[in-house]
């Protein structure tokens, strides 16, 4: 069973450009979580969602945006690039919402570099 | 969401069993605890998860006291590729939303 895909795995854009992640979930699974990883940092969570809808999102500028298509694959993106942005970005999905004993499956991630 | 704690790093030898506990004082009823690990540049693993007492796995056990305020997550016989970060959380679920919390983490570093 394949795993969750993120594409591109590299990524290098100028200053106040934009950038575009994609990710496929797991087969069945119907949520979708993005987090961002800077360097030596924990993971900070972005947004989740689930079934299309956006569930819930961290604390993040409204730059940072996404969307879930009918396929639950889903697209990250993040407008007016900034210095800072570059990281770590990973996808993650899980098959049962909303409950506490919900695992999460992480991609590999894109690595964003910003120059 | 339950704050996590646990220690910044380790350092253990091939072939030692290493224990890292993990402290949540507030964890709530409904939460379970789960144990992810991160290799450099890649996404997080599922290592295990569990609610109370002890919960075991090919690859890991995980104590859970009766009051569910710490865990401790145990590698038996850690070689050099268990040389990673390994993550303590609390999974909460409650109004309609669900995330997961990273804290830092506890870098294990397996010494040859």
């Amino acid at each position: 069973e394949a795993g969750v895909t993120q594409s591109p795995t590299h990524l290098i854009k100028t200053r106040g450009q934009q950038a575009t992640l994609r990710c496929s979930p797991i087969s069945g699974h119907t949520s979708v979580y993005w987090y961002q990883q800077a360097l030596g940092l924990g993971l900070q969570f972005l947004l989740w969602y689930d079934e299309g809808e956006e569930r819930n999102r961290g604390n993040f500028p409204p730059r940072f945006s996404g969307r879930q298509f009918p396929n639950y694959s889903s697209e990250l993106n993040v407008n007016a690039l900034e210095l800072e942005d570059s990281a770590l970005y990973l996808c993650a999905s899980s098959l049962v919402l909303g409950q506490a004993k919900n695992i999460q499956y992480f991609g590999a991630g894109t690595r964003l570099s910003v120059l | 969401l339950a704050k996590t704690t646990q220690p910044i790093s380790m350092d253990s030898y091939e072939g030692q069993e290493v224990n890292i506990t993990c402290s949540h004082n507030n964890i709530a009823t409904n939460d379970y605890i789960t144990w992810y690990q991160q290799f450099p540049s890649q996404g997080p693993r599922f290592i295990i998860q569990g609610y109370k007492t002890k919960v075991t796995n090919e690859v890991a056990s995980l104590f859970i006291p009766a009051d569910r305020k710490s865990s401790t997550l145990s590698l038996p016989r850690v070689s050099l590729s268990d040389t990673a970060v390994y993550y303590c959380l609390v999974g909460h679920s409650g109004a309609g939303s669900y995330q997961l919390t990273f804290g830092k983490g506890t870098k294990l570093s397996v010494i040859p």
